[in-house]
């Protein structure tokens, strides 16, 4: 299957200060990425879904500002979290889609993001 | 709205069969798809059906009915490292991934 790569799989930040996660597509063109948080013992959540060479779509309730998703080329979308504070802390992951009626997802490993 | 329902937790015992249920109700139907996840892992793709029936892969089966708005995951000579949460998903009209919550399996010696 396709193979997405998700990095850093944890990082621990200062609360205040900002972070970057990275969801590459390795070995195929993802047009739409996803990414979602997940509390301990909950679901997924979707946070947004964004598409190449495009603004991203919010869900309600997630802050755009904070959120920031750059989606710059068909294998890479970046999550950048800003001015994290600690109820950020989650676990994060990415998804890819080959077009749009493609079947499965692809998920990335997750990050594990630790604000302190 | 849309609404995905799953048991919260199964408990079953090492050798025998487990079913998990997944009930939907979604805005169109593009699929649904069972995903299994370890704690502290992302998710991992089981199955996926579009079709009524039984789908079959190994000691995993999946089976769907549009219908009636339901699936189970059939999990055969259960193992220990079948604990785990599965996730049952359904793709809309347009295309997005609708999650449940979530099932979490405790497998017993």
């Amino acid at each position: 299957g396709a193979v997405v790569s998700q990095h850093p799989s944890r990082v621990i930040c200062k609360s205040g200060t900002s972070v970057k996660i990275e969801c590459r597509s390795l070995d195929f063109q993802a047009t739409t990425m996803f990414w979602y948080r997940q509390f301990p013992k909950q679901s997924l959540m979707l946070m947004a879904t964004s598409n190449e060479g495009s603004k991203a779509t919010y869900e309600q309730g997630v802050e755009k500002d904070k959120f920031l998703i750059n989606h710059a080329s068909l294998t890479l979308s970046t999550l950048t979290v800003t001015s994290a504070h600690p109820e950020d802390s989650s676990f994060y992951i990415c998804s890819a889609q080959i077009g749009d009626g493609g079947t499965e997802a692809f998920f990335g490993q997750g990050t594990r993001l630790t604000v302190v | 709205g849309q609404n995905i329902d799953q048991p919260t937790e199964m408990t079953a015992t090492e050798g025998a069969i487990v079913q998990i249920n997944c009930t939907y109700q979604t805005s169109g139907f593009n699929g649904l798809f069972w995903y299994q996840q370890h704690a502290g892992e992302a998710p991992t793709f089981l199955s996926y059906n579009v079709l009524d029936g039984l789908e079959e892969k190994g000691r995993f089966s999946s089976f769907l009915s549009r219908s009636k708005g339901y699936s189970y995951l059939l999990l055969k000579e259960l193992q220990m490292k079948d604990s785990a949460s599965y996730l049952c998903a359904v793709k809309d009209s347009n295309y997005q991934l609708i999650w449940g919550a979530g099932t979490k399996l405790i497998i017993k010696p």
